[in-house]
């Protein structure tokens, strides 16, 4: 199970973090990674990055966020988290979380993020 | 990025019907292909994975199929509770991308 946490609101060009709670799972299993989506009417379901554990820690990041996203994997309370700066209102979107085993087959609630002052 | 197109973008159909989708990817994509279900205010939900595989607790009127750059999805038989917004995924690459949906409304 994945529990997304966070605020609904950020204001333009501050910093948007969320993060998602891992139960059943480990974040540090090396079979898996985890990953954020956002969705919104104009830019669809959209991969945002992911994380995962192959002895080392890996992390990657779609093209259109990079550079403002950083992703982070906390093993002390077996979760992970996602920064994404410098936002502006074309960030509106709904966020989800998601372990990919195979397909992304765990997901998280989502969370409606809106980027307003 | 590797372009997803799904067609078509919406569909209206009756119960009963058999229904089909189709997703071209813009370069071979091998197995690596995936159909999701979103109902409103839900999270995606796996229906097939790797082109044929019936996700787990999926009922068997939903099928896959296809290779290389074309695929397709098929309800053999609709029922009311397909009504959805349907995507194919493709994760032979990152950044792993989506089509653009299919919004299925029943006639």
């Amino acid at each position: 199970q994945l529990q997304q946490s966070g605020p609904g609101l950020v204001k333009p060009s501050q910093t948007l973090s969320l993060t998602c709670a891992i139960s059943g799972d480990s974040v540090s299993s090396n079979s898996v990674t985890w990953n954020w989506f956002r969705q919104s009417p104009s830019r669809g379901l959209q991969w945002l990055g992911r994380t995962y554990y192959r002895s080392r820690w890996f992390y990657n990041y779609a093209p259109s966020v990079k550079g403002r996203l950083t992703i982070k994997s906390d093993t002390s309370k077996n979760q992970f988290s996602l920064q994404l700066n410098s936002v502006t209102p074309e960030d509106t979107a709904v966020y989800y979380c998601a372990r990919q085993y195979g397909p992304f087959d765990y997901w998280g609630q989502g969370i409606l993020v809106t980027v307003s002052s | 990025d590797i372009q997803m197109t799904q067609s078509p973008s919406s569909l209206s159909a009756s119960v009963g019907d058999r229904v089909t989708i189709t997703c071209q990817a813009s370069q071979d994509i091998s197995k690596f292909l995936n159909w999701y279900q979103q109902k409103p205010g839900k999270a995606p939900k796996v229906l097939i994975y790797d082109v044929s595989k019936l996700g787990a607790g999926v009922p068997s009127r939903f099928s896959g199929g296809g290779s290389g750059t074309d695929f397709t999805f098929t309800i053999t038989s609709l029922q009311p509770e397909d009504i959805a917004t349907y995507y194919c995924q493709q994760y032979d690459n990152v950044p792993i991308t989506f089509g653009q949906g299919t919004r299925l409304e029943m006639k």
